[in-house]
C-alpha cells in the first residue's frame, strides 16, 4: 500500500547534538511538508519542497536543515542551534490539490 | 493575513449526541477547505475536502461540512457520536496554485459515555 513512512518513531537528542528524521512516500507525490507540532500551537511549516532538490523555508526554519535528493525522501535534520527541539514532528506529502497524507510521526525528546 | 480559526479548543459531547464543530477562515482567494482528525501520537487524517460545487460536502465516518462563503465557515457536523471519535481536528484552508495550506490550532473532542 502506498503511504508515508516516518521513522523513527521516538527520538532522544542530547543537547548540542545533530539528529535527523526520516521522510520516505511511496505514492509519486511531487511536494512534502515538514511540520512541528506542539500542544495549543496546532501545526507550524518548518520547509516544504515542490520537487526535487529544491526547497522553501516554512514559518520556523531556524535550527533545521532538510534535503530533497529524491523524490521519495524528504529528511529533516534538527540541528543544535534549535534550542527547544522536543516536540512531534510530521512529515507529509501532496497531490497538486492541496491534499495531504501524512505520516504517523516522530517524537523527538531532548535529554 | 490567511488565516484559520478554530474558536473551541475543547468540545465535550456525550455519546450518541449531535456534534458540530467551529471553522472560520480569512483567505484572498476562493479557498479549498479540508478538515483533518488526528488520534493521540498519531498522524493526521483526511475526513474531508469542498474544492467547489455543493456547499454540503461528506466525508469519511459519518462527517460532513458545509461552506458558507458569505460567514467564511466551514463547520463539521456529526449527527450521532461514537466513543471512538474522541480525538482533535483541525480545519485547514488552500487554494488553486498555493503551494501549502494553513492549519488551524485543533479541537479536542471528548466523548462521555
Amino acid at each position: 500500500d502506498g503511504g508515508i513512512t516516518q521513522s523513527p518513531k521516538y527520538l532522544f537528542r542530547k543537547e548540542g547534538q545533530n539528529v535527523t528524521l526520516s521522510c520516505e512516500q511511496n505514492l509519486n507525490h511531487d511536494a512534502m511538508y515538514w511540520y512541528r507540532q506542539d500542544p495549543g500551537q496546532g501545526l507550524r511549516l518548518i520547509y516544504y519542497s515542490q520537487i526535487v532538490n529544491d526547497f522553501q523555508k516554512g514559518d520556523i526554519a531556524e535550527g533545521y536543515s532538510v534535503s530533497r535528493e529524491k523524490k521519495e525522501s524528504f529528511p529533516l535534520t534538527v540541528t543544535s542551534a534549535q534550542k527547544n527541539p522536543t516536540a512531534f514532528y510530521l512529515c507529509a506529502s501532496s497531490t497538486g490539490w492541496n491534499v495531504y497524507t501524512f505520516g504517523s510521526g516522530t517524537r523527538l525528546t531532548v535529554v | 493575513a490567511q488565516s484559520v480559526t478554530q474558536p473551541d479548543i475543547h468540545i465535550t459531547v456525550s455519546e450518541g449526541a449531535s456534534l458540530e464543530l467551529r471553522c472560520n477562515y480569512s483567505y484572498g482567494a476562493t479557498p479549498y477547505l479540508f478538515w483533518y482528525v488526528q488520534s493521540p501520537g498519531q498522524g493526521l487524517q483526511l475526513l474531508l475536502k469542498y474544492f467547489s460545487g455543493d456547499t454540503l460536502v461528506q466525508g469519511i465516518k459519518g462527517f460532513e461540512a458545509e461552506f458558507k462563503r458569505s460567514q467564511s465557515s466551514f463547520n463539521l457536523r456529526k449527527p450521532s457520536v461514537h466513543w471512538s471519535d474522541a480525538a482533535e481536528y483541525f480545519c485547514a484552508v488552500g487554494a488553486k496554485g498555493d503551494d501549502k495550506i494553513i492549519f488551524g490550532k485543533g479541537t479536542r473532542l471528548h466523548i462521555l459515555p
